[in-house]
């Protein structure tokens, strides 16, 4: 059973960096990518973007592009996101995603709060 | 971008009785080269990541109850839940993996009457 656990709450200052770590296991780590999804307090799921653990390849949400980098690393079977100069409504959970060869999102991690506070 | 548009925002069923959510895709999210139809319905529950429930607009993942079914095709989509359970109350999401970026609804609170 393939399982994603990330890593602990946040709190950051404005203008700072985050970076949120989401170690697989129960699969074969390069067999599927990563996608990240946020949710800010009381609202929707956003799509962040994704990442092939297998080659590296990487495709993020327009609105976030400059600011969000998705690595990982495969010794480890750990996939990592980075989101830079974090503002108020950066506050939300994020969520690390399995993503099948469909495309869907079958195994989510149990979310990070990340909270954005001067 | 594919606007994912759900409705009712929330609603308030009786124990035993039927759900209904609809979801309505800006496009068609049918891929005409194998004639399905790239839109997942996920369940979050309080506190909890979401779960997937249904893909390809209409099949169950294997261990979700058959209460649970989704029709429809090319913009309109529909999630019912046939007998409403108490462990239902959640948050339902359709989502299209038709192109990129994916888009999520907004979401339709599911409570007890």
């Amino acid at each position: 059973q393939a399982q994603l656990v990330q890593s602990g709450t946040e709190v950051k200052k404005p203008g700072a960096s985050v970076k949120i770590s989401c170690k697989a296991s129960g699969y074969t780590f390069t067999s599927y990518d990563i996608s990240w999804v946020r949710q800010a307090p009381g609202q929707g799921l956003e799509w962040m973007g994704w990442i092939s653990p297998y080659n590296g390849k990487t495709n993020y949400a327009q609105r976030l592009q400059g600011r969000v980098t998705m690595t990982t690393d495969t010794s480890t079977s750990t996939a990592y996101m980075e989101l830079r100069s974090l503002g108020s409504d950066d506050t939300a959970v994020y969520y690390c995603a399995r993503v099948d060869n469909s495309g869907l999102l079958d195994y989510w991690g149990q979310g990070t709060l990340v909270t954005v506070s001067s | 971008d594919i606007v994912m548009t759900q409705s009712p925002d929330s609603l308030a069923v009786s124990l035993g009785e039927r759900a209904t959510i609809n979801c309505k895709s800006s496009q068609s999210v049918l891929y005409s080269s194998n004639n399905k139809n790239n839109l997942a319905w996920y369940q979050q529950r309080p506190g909890q990541p979401p779960k997937l429930l249904i893909y390809w607009a209409s099949t169950r993942k294997s261990g979700v109850p058959d209460r649970f079914s989704g029709s429809g095709s090319g913009t309109d989509f529909t999630l019912t839940i046939s007998s409403l359970q108490a462990e239902d109350v959640a948050v339902y999401y359709c989502q299209q993996y038709y192109s990129t970026p994916r888009t999520f609804g907004q979401g339709t609170k599911v409570e007890i009457k």
